[in-house]
This record gives C-alpha cells, structure tokens and sequence, in this order.
C-alpha cells in the first residue's frame, strides 16, 4: 500500500544552517507530494507541494524536488531561521482520496 | 469562515463516556476528512465525506467511532465508550476539490480519555 518514510528527528541546528529532511514513499500510480508544518500548539499547514514527477514545490525559502527514480521528495532550505522551528511532515495523496502521512520530524533551530 | 474551525478545542473525558467533536470547513469546500494524530505520530486517515456523503470510513478504528455531514457543510465525529487509547488528536480538514489537492486542516480538538 501507499506509505511515506521519513526521517526521524529531533533535528537541531543552529540558524543560517542548510536544513535537509529525507522523505521517500512508495505509492502506486503517480501520487502527489506535499510538505506540511506544525507549529507549536497549531494544526498542519500547507508548505509546498509538487504534483509530477520533476516538479519543485517551494514556499518561505524551503524546497523539494519531486523525484520519481529515486521516489524522494527531500525537504530543503539553505539557512534556517528560529522561526523555522517546527514539526515537518512529509505526506502523499495517492488513490482514493486520504493522504498519508510520515511520523514528522521535529526541527529546533537555536540562534 | 476563513478557515477550518473544530471545536472544542479541548476535551476530558471519563473512560466509557461518549464524546461529540465538531468540525466547520471552509464554506464551499467539498471535501472533509478526519485524522486521529497521536502523541508523536503523524495523523492517520479515519474517514472521508464529500458534501454529505460518507464515502470512505476504513480507517475508523471500531463501531464506537462514528461521523456524519447530514447538510454537507458541518461535520461531527461521535466516540462512544471513550477508551484511553482514543486519547489523541482529532483534525479536520476540507478541500474545495473532490481529489484532495492540498488541505486546509483545523487546529484540532485534543481529547484526553482518563
């Protein structure tokens, strides 16, 4: 069945360090990919998405480049800011119509 | 509304109580769907509606869980017999588009079973 790998945190880094969270899936057919964040005390919003293979969702200086050879779609930003902390969830929409979810990776960024 | 409203925005329940979780999508949105987040997990799908109609409910964990979209618009997921392991949280979402395209989640409804 469709499943999203992610990889496991805590993450931290100090601020203007390059950020890179690893996402692979496995999904039949072509799924689309998304991004979401969750601060703290708030629900998931929207960070970027990419819909075909080789498109490059970015959103707030963070990217991911849907790739379909390697099925990843790892989550970028070259400096990382203390705003930037959060918890990272990489998700798929596959068929049918849930998404599916990784276990999110929590992201601490410290000045 | 501006966005996805769920409420109450917290919830304790005695072990064996029935609880009642609201959802407001966006006005318009054809889709809604409802997660159960565990502590330290990322949300997992229970169940979809598109308007009124309850489309897929697999991922509902037993017959105690239960939801429903009578007008298409407001929904509420109903937990009979609330156990310690429903403790989690509960997150709505809408999408104007009957293929989910990206949504729009609420803040969602914590729910404590002691």
């Amino acid at each position: 069945g469709d499943s999203v790998t992610q990889m496991e945190g805590p993450v931290t880094l100090s601020e203007e360090a390059f950020l890179t969270i690893n996402c692979t899936y496995t999904a039949t057919g072509y799924p689309s990919l998304f991004w979401y964040v969750q601060y703290p005390g708030e629900g998931l919003q929207l960070l970027l998405k990419a819909t075909k293979a080789d498109d490059k969702g970015s959103n707030k200086g963070f990217e991911a480049t849907y790739r379909k050879e390697t099925t990843s779609f790892h989550l970028e930003k070259g400096s990382v800011q203390v705003s930037d902390s959060a918890v990272y969830f990489c998700a798929l929409s596959g068929t049918g119509n849930q998404f599916y979810f990784g276990t999110g990776t929590s992201l601490t960024v410290i000045p | 509304g501006a966005g996805v409203s769920q409420s109450p925005r917290y919830k304790v329940a005695k072990r064996g109580q029935d609880v009642a979780l609201r959802c407001d999508p966006i006005s318009g949105h054809v889709s809604l769907f409802w997660y159960q987040q565990a502590l330290g997990q990322g949300p997992e799908f229970l169940t979809y509606f598109q308007n009124e109609a309850q489309l897929d409910k697999s991922g509902l964990p037993s017959d105690r869980f239960f939801a429903e979209r009578p007008e298409g618009s407001v929904s509420t997921l109903k937990i009979q017999r609330t156990q310690q392991e429903d403790s989690a949280v509960y997150l709505c979402a809408s999408s104007l588009a009957v293929w989910g395209d990206g949504y729009t989640f609420g803040s969602g409804t914590r729910l404590t079973v002691v």
